[in-house]
């Protein structure tokens, strides 16, 4: 069974720092991983896909990356904004589940 | 936008009732996913389809639930004699068309309260 984690549970940064969040996953057997961003009350917006063949992939200020074999995933974001505060979840994609697992992500503050 | 909508996006309902809930995905999604999510966790699986196949249901899942896709297109998620327990957003995913290379697209949610 897939297990993932995300540290730190809460981060609280200065506007304008670049600042990385963590995710490890149990299982390496995946086919892909997504990071998503979900507001309070909202739905989760897709961030980025990483497809386990690729190791970066980068959207904006934001850079993912993998290392599959380790379980281990990391979110980069450059130059952070207060806008980017939200919660952040990383989701490995298991195809012999054929699902993804979520971890209980990361909250993130900005202040201006 | 994702493409996928899902209705009410809020019901408040008293213990016993019985709700349901729909989610549209866009027709490229032939798998569509069930999530659940508690306040400061992350969304926990349900179930899924492929096209109109119920292929897993989680051990989340009591005999209170049941899931529907007819025709392979809209989803419903019913749940019978609701309990406190269930007060959670229920979160619909689509994903299409190729399975095992596609993003998840997640709808709003319907945010469930239990009085």
């Amino acid at each position: 069974k897939q297990e993932v984690t995300q540290i730190p549970a809460a981060l609280s940064v200065p506007e304008g720092e670049n600042l990385v969040l963590n995710c490890s996953f149990t299982d390496s057997a995946i086919y892909n991983l997504q990071w998503f961003r979900q507001d309070p009350g909202k739905g989760l917006t897709s961030l980025l896909l990483i497809q386990s063949s690729q190791r970066e992939q980068t959207s904006g200020r934001l850079n993912a990356s993998l290392d599959k074999s380790s379980g281990r995933s990391t979110l980069y974001i450059a130059a952070s904004q207060p806008g980017d505060s939200a919660t952040y979840l990383c989701a490995p994609y298991n195809t012999n589940a054929g699902k993804s697992t979520f971890g209980d992500g990361t909250t993130l503050t900005v202040k201006p | 936008d994702t493409g996928v909508s899902q209705d009410p996006r809020h019901k408040i309902t008293k213990r016993g009732q019985n709700v349901t809930f729909r989610c549209d995905p866009i027709s490229e999604h032939n798998r569509l996913y069930w999530y659940r999510q508690t306040l400061g966790q992350g969304p926990e699986f349900l179930t899924y389809f492929q096209n109109e196949a119920q292929l897993e249901k989680s051990r989340l899942l009591s005999d209170r639930f049941s899931a529907e896709r007819p025709k392979g297109s809209f989803s419903t998620l019913e749940i019978q004699r609701t309990e406190q327990g269930d007060s959670a957003m229920y979160l619909c995913a689509g994903q299409g068309p190729h399975a095992n290379t596609g993003e998840l697209f997640f709808g709003e949610g319907s945010r469930l309260t239990v009085l």
